[in-house]
């Protein structure tokens, strides 16, 4: 059974300080990860994309991927009470006609 | 251009009766996905069409079904209603490959 973990929450931090999310994948042979955002009611949207191993930075955001432990990341710098919301952590198999697996989801709260 | 659209937004229905959800995918997807999310609860996948066809499916009684027309919609039904159906009902779509999922804003279904 192909699964994705995350770290559980809720996780709290203080505005302004680095949020560290944590994601591990069972199928060692996952190409695509990606990181949604999930307001509380809404529907997850899209953050980030990662394929290859090592940072990828898009503003505030950094997703992290390490292949050979398996394990995807996503920093977020300044954290501001508008990034409070559940992160999901999704991974797509190495072949399209796998289903894209999501993790359970983190909650953050950002503190004012 | 256009994103992936849901109708409806919200519906009202009795223990019972069934159910059809629409979701028109991004021009140029051909993969649609439908997902369940219950309050505190993850995105549980139902199933996945890519040209007219069931590519996956998850672990969701017969009583939900789907299809998808030539022109990449697709619709969902949930016959026989029960109380536990009640759910945000996400669309997604995406294009071949190593593309992400892109999600509608959801149907949110209230079964009384």
């Amino acid at each position: 059974q192909k699964e994705v973990e995350q770290n559980s929450g809720p996780l709290s931090v203080p505005e302004g300080a680095i949020a560290s999310l944590n994601c591990t994948y069972s199928d060692r042979v996952s190409q695509s990860f990606f990181w949604y955002r999930q307001y509380s009611g809404k529907s997850p949207e899209l953050i980030m994309s990662i394929y290859s191993n090592g940072d990828k930075e898009d503003g505030r955001f950094t997703a992290q991927l390490n292949k050979a432990s398996q394990y995807v990341s996503l920093l977020i710098r300044d954290s501001q009470p508008s990034d409070s919301a559940t992160y999901l952590c999704a991974v797509k198999p190495k072949t399209s006609y796998d289903k894209v697996i999501f993790g359970p989801g983190t909650s953050l709260s950002v503190i004012p | 251009k256009a994103g992936v659209t849901q109708t409806p937004r919200y519906l009202i229905k009795t223990r019972g009766q069934q159910v059809t959800l629409s979701c028109s995918p991004i021009s140029g997807h051909r993969s649609v996905s439908w997902y369940q999310q219950t309050p505190g609860q993850g995105l549980q996948f139902l199933f996945e069409y890519f040209s007219e066809t069931q590519r996956n499916k998850g672990n969701f009684p017969g009583r939900f079904s789907g299809r998808q027309f030539s022109n990449s919609r697709s619709e969902m039904n949930v016959s026989t209603l029960e109380l536990g159906d009640s759910a945000l009902y996400l669309c997604a779509s995406s294009a071949t490959g190593d593309s992400p999922l892109h999600f509608g804003n959801g149907t949110r279904l209230t079964v009384t």
